[in-house]
Parts: C-alpha cells; sequence; structure tokens
C-alpha cells in the first residue's frame, strides 16, 4: 500500500535553531500533503497544506514565516521550524491523499524537543 | 464543547474481549475517519466511513448520519491492538486535509 516515509522520527534542538522535517510519498504521487501537529493530550490540528509547485495554505494562527513549507517535487514535501523555541516543543506528522476514495496515509511523525 | 467527543477516554480489557469505542460529533460532514496511533505516535488510517457499516478483519466501523455517531468494535481483542484510536471528521465543504479529530480514546488490552 501507499506509504509516506517521515524523517526525523525525533530530534532535540537548541532555541533559536531550525528544524527540517521531511515527508516522502513512496511508490505514489503526492501533490498535496498535510501537516498536523499535536501536543500532549491533545487533538491533532491541522496547520497547513502543502500543494506541489505552489504556496502552502496556512491554517489561522500559524505563522506562515516560522513554519516554512516546501513542496517542490510531487514526492517530497518538508516543513521547516525556523528560530525554534520550546513552545514549538510538539509532535508532527504529515499526511497524504492516496488513491483510495477519501483515504489518507499518515507518516510516522516527528517528536520535537527545543530545549 | 469539541466537535468531536469520543468514549471512553482510557479503556483497559482483558484478551479475548469485545471492545466498543464511541464518537459523536456536531457538525455536517462529507466522512469520518477512525485512526490508530501507536506509542511512537505513528498513525495508521483504518476506516473512511461515509454511511453504513464497514469490516476489515476484526474491526468493524458503523456511522449513523441521522444521529452523527460512529462506533469502532474490535472483536477478538489482543494485546496488540493497544493503542490511541482517534476518530476525526471531515467538515462538509472543509479541504482536504482539515479534519476535526477526537482526543482519542487510549486502549489497552491485558493478556
Amino acid at each position: 500500500g501507499a506509504v509516506v516515509s517521515q524523517h526525523p522520527s525525533r530530534v532535540i534542538c537548541k532555541s533559536g535553531t531550525s528544524v527540517k522535517i521531511e515527508c516522502r510519498s513512496l511508490d505514489f504521487q503526492a501533490t498535496t500533503m498535510f501537516w498536523y501537529r499535536q501536543f500532549p493530550k491533545q487533538s491533532l490540528m491541522l496547520m497547513a497544506t502543502s500543494n506541489e509547485g505552489s504556496k502552502a495554505t496556512y491554517e489561522q494562527g500559524v505563522e506562515k514565516d516560522k513554519f516554512l513549507i516546501n513542496h517542490a517535487s510531487l514526492t517530497l514535501s518538508t516543513l521547516t521550524v525556523t528560530s525554534a523555541h520550546p513552545e514549538d516543543s510538539s509532535f508532527y506528522i504529515c499526511s497524504a491523499r492516496t488513491g483510495v476514495v477519501e483515504g489518507y496515509t499518515f507518516g510516522s511523525g516527528t517528536r520535537l524537543t527545543v530545549v | 464543547k469539541n466537535e468531536v467527543e469520543q468514549s471512553p477516554q482510557n479503556l483497559t480489557a482483558q484478551e479475548g474481549e469485545f471492545i466498543t469505542i464511541n464518537c459523536s460529533y456536531s457538525v455536517g460532514i462529507s466522512a469520518l475517519h477512525w485512526l490508530q496511533q501507536h506509542p511512537g505516535g505513528g498513525i495508521v488510517s483504518l476506516f473512511m466511513l461515509s454511511s453504513g457499516k464497514k469490516k476489515h478483519g476484526r474491526l468493524i466501523a458503523t456511522i449513523n448520519i441521522q444521529e452523527k455517531h460512529s462506533s469502532l468494535h474490535i472483536t477478538a481483542s489482543h494485546p496488540r491492538d493497544s493503542a490511541v484510536y482517534i476518530c476525526a471528521v471531515r467538515p462538509y465543504g472543509g479541504s482536504q486535509g482539515n479534519l476535526i479529530f477526537g482526543k482519542g480514546t487510549k486502549l489497552s488490552v491485558k493478556p
């Protein structure tokens, strides 16, 4: 079946640095990738929708200059957390629509800890 | 009030038991999803429903659109079923990825 590979699975970084998270669709082309964030004991929340070859669409309250999204190819979308702060520590996960009607395939997630 | 409510929040069962997890939502939807989140965080999509009932192995998902309610059943539960089960809905007119997620039900199946 369709697989979305997400890396890294865990990352610890210092405040003020930037972290890049990658999501690759394997064996299928993902024209659209969705990025979610999950704080402890909270629901997943959509951050942005990444479209291949165009600008990402950000949800209300998500800073586009802080969370840079690039979707330069049909198989790769990246999320860069710039100038990370401890409050950015969270679980980030991507997903893509697959060929199954309205189905989604999720990446394995990235647990970001900013110290 | 959350737009997607799940019950129970936590569930402990003995191996072999029949398990039911419930999801109620308050918005009109075009689809409802059941997801499984493993302890490491990875998420697997189990079902997508817009009506009726679906079955996959020991898992059964049902939805009642009129009552805005869905259930996920696990028959003959096994310790490997231990995970967080998340209900998510796609509202009418919403963008593809704009799912509204429940907070999840943490299931522990004891041997």
